[in-house]
């Protein structure tokens, strides 16, 4: 395992209502990301920490924000969630970027109802 | 850019035997990294391998190896005497060298029939 959890794990919410996951890791990695994955699009990044503080837009960015206030934590909220954002939500970390493996926690299913 | 295409979308096999998964990409780049996770039904996702762009050597692991050629941009998965614990959606991806995005394909869902 690579020390990373997820929470909640699942999630029922209402359109409009903000939500936030966090992705906990206990491996002291630099680098941080947040997938959605939806059937027929595979996993697809929308948001990454390169360190404290540091955090960049991936391919799907549009209504979520991110942060990272420790090396161990990396939050992701959807600020007024849709139920387009419906989906599963995978954290992961990464030692190095792009050509180091990155590994998954166990997800966060939500629901926007 | 970076395209990574599963064109299998299901395969079926009965236990113990072979099966190959497709995977082709699409990238400018001549430094890059292919992957291959495997998804089980609990639904983590498992790395399994990582390949670089110079390395065109194949790999075995136990039952499992990987066919990589440039020539024809693709990166097959084989799964030699298959059991019923490789069920599982396979995902390829594909990454470029300092960057920070793993562009996955829509994953192939492998069941493995006793």
């Amino acid at each position: 395992d690579a020390g990373i959890t997820q929470s909640p794990r699942h999630k029922v919410t209402e359109t409009g209502t903000p939500v936030t996951l966090r992705c906990h890791q206990t491996e002291n990695h630099r680098y941080m990301y947040w997938y959605r994955q939806d059937p027929g699009h595979g996993l697809r990044l929308i948001h990454y920490s390169y360190g404290v503080k540091d955090t960049d837009k991936g391919e799907v960015s549009d209504g979520y924000s991110v942060s990272r206030s420790k090396t161990e934590d990396f939050l992701l909220t959807l600020e007024s969630a849709t139920s387009s954002q419906t989906s599963v939500y995978f954290c992961a970390i990464s030692r190095l970027a792009g050509s180091y493996e990155q590994y998954f926690g166990p997800g966060t299913r939500l629901t926007v109802t | 850019a970076q395209k990574v295409t599963q064109a299998q979308t299901e395969i079926s096999v009965v236990e113990k035997e072979d099966v190959t998964l497709d995977c082709v990409y699409e990238t400018r780049d001549t430094t890059y990294y292919l992957f291959w996770y495997k998804q089980p039904p609990s639904g983590e996702l498992v790395f399994l391998i990582r390949r670089n762009s110079f390395d065109e050597q194949n790999e075995i692991s136990g039952r499992y190896s990987w066919n990589f050629q440039k020539s024809t941009s693709s990166f097959n998965f084989t799964i030699t005497a298959s059991q019923v614990v490789d069920s599982a959606v396979y995902f390829c991806a594909l990454n470029r060298a300092g960057a920070n995005n793993l562009f996955f394909g829509t994953g192939t869902r492998l069941t493995v029939i006793p």
